[in-house]
Parts: structure tokens; C-alpha cells; sequence
């Protein structure tokens, strides 16, 4: 399945932190979202292949996504901030619209101390 | 901000109750998804649907989408604890899913 490192990461207000995503072999597609505690999650970005084709308004300049060859995926997030504590889920697909089908991992759990 | 809103939010029943579980949006989408989402986990697909008015059965589930295509239902019988989870709507549009805000269901034994 699609496999996020780490589950959990507790850092402090201000230092930068990593998420790594790796997708189901062959899926082209790739997903980020954000979740917080018993609400649906909001879209973040989205890959096909090494593109990153999409971004929300919520990625402020503070985030960045990369998918160097269309593998593995990162999310970085510099100066983190309280507001940024969230599960981070990341998705992949094999890019079969409108049959479109999310595999997610379980997510990275960030607090921001 | 969400371009799906579910009713209700929050759902607490007892086993054998029926509910229906409600995902409105004014935006058309080409597609809508139900998952299932368990406490420390991804969301899991539960059903895809595709056209206006399209219904799919799934054992005691059961998946409506809208004549529009902004909205869809779905309507669980005979609910089982092993029905608990958020239930969470996703509609397609463009190269995005957009996820509805949850209804968190607790099915009491």
C-alpha cells in the first residue's frame, strides 16, 4: 500500500520538518491532503508523474512538494507554525478518470509545540 | 473552505437502526466517492459513482447520486458497531477530489 514515514512527528514552532510519501508502484497519480481531528481533508497538491499540477491556496510559501521521478513524494514544511498541527494524508492513484480510485497511507500526525 | 457539506455531523444509533447520511454540494462534479475512515487511519474507498440518479448497493449500504450530479446519500440498514467510522464524500472535478466535511457515526451495541 501507499506507505508514509513517519506516522508521528512533535517538533517546535519555528523548525522545518519532512514527510515522505511513497506511492503504490505504478500509480502516476499522487495526492496531499490535510486533515484536522473528525473533519474531511482538504486538498493540498497533486502530482501526475514528476509534475506537480495542482496547488491549493492553502500551501502558503512556507510548504513544498516535490516527486523527483515520479517515485517517492516530500512535503516540506519550513518555520513550522501551531496552525500547521494536522494529519497529513497522502493518496495515490492510477490516474483512471472519471473511475478515479485514492489509495491513502495512514498519515503523518504533525504537532507543532 | 469545503465544497461538500454532509449532514449530519455527528450520528449516534443504536445496532439494527437504519440512517442516511447526507452530502450536498452546488458544484457539479463528474464523479462522487464514499470512504470509510477508522481512528488512525487513511480513509478507504467504499463505492464510485459516475451518473446522474446512479444507485449501487453495497450489502446493507446503499449509494445515491444526485439527478445534478452535485449531490449524493448514502443509507446504511440495519446498522452493526462494525459500521462505526467518519464517513467522508468526495466529488471529482478537473484533477481534484474534493472531500465533503465528515459524519462521524457511532453505532452503539
Amino acid at each position: 500500500g501507499v506507505s508514509q514515514t513517519p506516522s508521528n512527528k512533535v517538533t517546535e514552532k519555528g523548525k522545518y520538518v519532512e514527510l515522505r510519501c511513497d506511492p503504490i508502484s505504478g500509480h502516476t497519480a499522487l495526492y496531499w491532503y490535510r486533515q484536522s481531528l473528525g473533519q474531511g481533508p482538504e486538498f493540498l497538491t497533486y502530482f501526475q508523474n514528476e509534475a506537480q499540477l495542482e496547488k491549493s491556496r492553502l500551501l502558503s510559501d512556507r510548504f513544498s512538494a516535490e516527486r523527483p521521478k515520479g517515485s517517492f513524494s516530500t512535503l516540506e514544511i519550513q518555520r513550522t507554525e501551531q496552525g500547521d498541527s494536522a494529519m497529513y494524508l497522502c493518496a495515490s492513484s492510477l490516474g483512471y478518470w472519471p473511475n478515479e480510485k485514492l489509495f491513502f497511507g495512514s498519515g503523518t500526525q504533525l504537532s507543532v509545540l | 473552505t469545503q465544497l461538500l457539506e454532509q449532514s449530519p455531523q455527528f450520528l449516534s444509533i443504536q445496532e439494527g437502526e437504519n440512517l442516511t447520511v447526507y452530502c450536498n454540494s452546488s458544484s457539479v462534479f463528474s464523479s462522487l466517492q464514499w470512504y470509510r475512515q477508522e481512528p488512525g487511519e487513511g480513509p478507504v474507498l467504499l463505492v464510485t459513482v459516475v451518473t446522474g440518479g446512479e444507485v449501487k448497493k453495497l450489502k446493507r449500504l446503499t449509494f445515491q447520486f444526485g439527478d445534478a450530479r452535485k449531490d449524493s446519500s448514502l443509507h446504511i440498514t440495519a446498522a452493526q458497531p462494525g459500521d462505526t467510522g467518519l464517513y467522508l464524500c468526495a466529488g471529482a472535478t478537473g484533477n481534484q477530489f474534493y472531500f465533503g466535511t465528515g459524519t462521524s457515526l457511532t453505532v452503539i451495541p
